[in-house]
C-alpha cells in the first residue's frame, strides 16, 4: 500500500538559506505525488505536483521537488528561506480515487 | 471567488452533545471530504463523497456521520459516541477524475473543543 514518511517533524534555518524538507514514499508503482503547506490556523494550499511528466516540479513561491525513484524520495528544496514560509509542509501520496494518504508534517521555523 | 467555506472557525462542545461542521463549495466539483487533524498525525480522512447522495467511510468513521443532499454541501457531524472530538476539521473537495488531472482544495476548518 501506498505511504509516505517525513523524515524530520521540525526543522529550523535562518533567513536566506537554503531548505530541505524530506519526504520518502512507499508504493509499487511510481505514484503522483504532493506537497501541500499549511499556515497556522489555516486550510491547506497545493505548493506543487508530480505527475511523471518531469523528475524536477517547480512550484509556487520558489519550491521545487526531485522525484527520485532509485532512492524512493520526494524531497522539497528552495534555495532562500523567506519569513513567510514558515508553517507546517506536508508530503501526500494517493491511494486509489479517493484517498489521499498525508505524512505526519514537517514544521519549518525561519529565524531572521 | 470560487472556493471552500467551512463554518464555524471555532466551536466548543460540550460532553454528549452532537455538533454539526458545515462545508460549502462553489467550484462543481463531484467529490468531498472531510478529514480530522491532530498535532504529529497529519490528516486522516473520516468520510468521502463522490456524488450526491451517496458517501463511504474513512479511515476514523467511528463517532461521526455525514449526508451529501446537495452537490455543494457536505455536513459533517460529531456524535456523542466520538470519544476524543477535540481537533482541527478540514473540508475538502476535488474533480472526480485520476489524482494526476486534479488536485484537493481544502477550506479554512473548524476547530472543535470539547468543554
Amino acid at each position: 500500500a501506498q505511504s509516505v514518511t517525513q523524515l524530520d517533524s521540525h526543522v529550523s534555518v535562518s533567513e536566506g538559506t537554503p531548505v530541505l524538507l524530506r519526504c520518502n514514499y512507499s508504493s509499487s508503482y511510481s505514484p503522483s505525488l504532493f506537497w501541500y503547506v499549511q499556515h497556522p490556523n489555516k486550510g491547506l494550499q497545493l505548493l506543487l505536483k508530480y505527475t511523471s511528466a518531469a523528475t524536477l516540479v517547480k512550484g509556487i513561491n520558489g519550491f521545487e521537488a526531485e522525484f527520485k525513484k532509485s532512492e524512493t524520495s520526494f524531497h522539497l528544496t528552495k534555495p532562500s528561506a523567506h519569513m513567510s514560509d514558515a508553517a507546517e509542509y506536508f508530503c501526500v501520496v494517493p491511494r486509489g480515487y479517493n484517498k489521499l494518504i498525508f505524512g505526519a508534517g514537517t514544521r519549518l521555523a525561519v529565524h531572521p | 471567488d470560487g472556493g471552500i467555506t467551512q463554518s464555524p472557525k471555532y466551536l466548543f462542545r460540550k460532553e454528549g452533545q452532537n455538533v454539526t461542521l458545515s462545508c460549502e463549495q462553489n467550484l462543481n466539483h463531484d467529490a468531498m471530504y472531510w478529514y480530522r487533524q491532530d498535532p504529529g498525525q497529519g490528516l486522516r480522512l473520516i468520510y468521502y463523497s463522490q456524488i450526491v447522495n451517496d458517501f463511504q467511510k474513512g479511515d476514523i468513521a467511528e463517532g461521526y456521520s455525514v449526508s451529501r443532499e446537495k452537490k455543494e454541501s457536505f455536513p459533517l457531524t460529531v456524535t456523542s459516541a466520538q470519544k476524543n472530538p477535540t481537533a482541527f476539521y478540514l473540508c475538502a473537495s476535488s474533480r472526480e477524475t485520476t489524482w494526476e488531472n486534479t488536485e484537493a482544495f481544502f477550506g479554512q476548518g473548524t476547530r472543535l473543543t470539547v468543554v
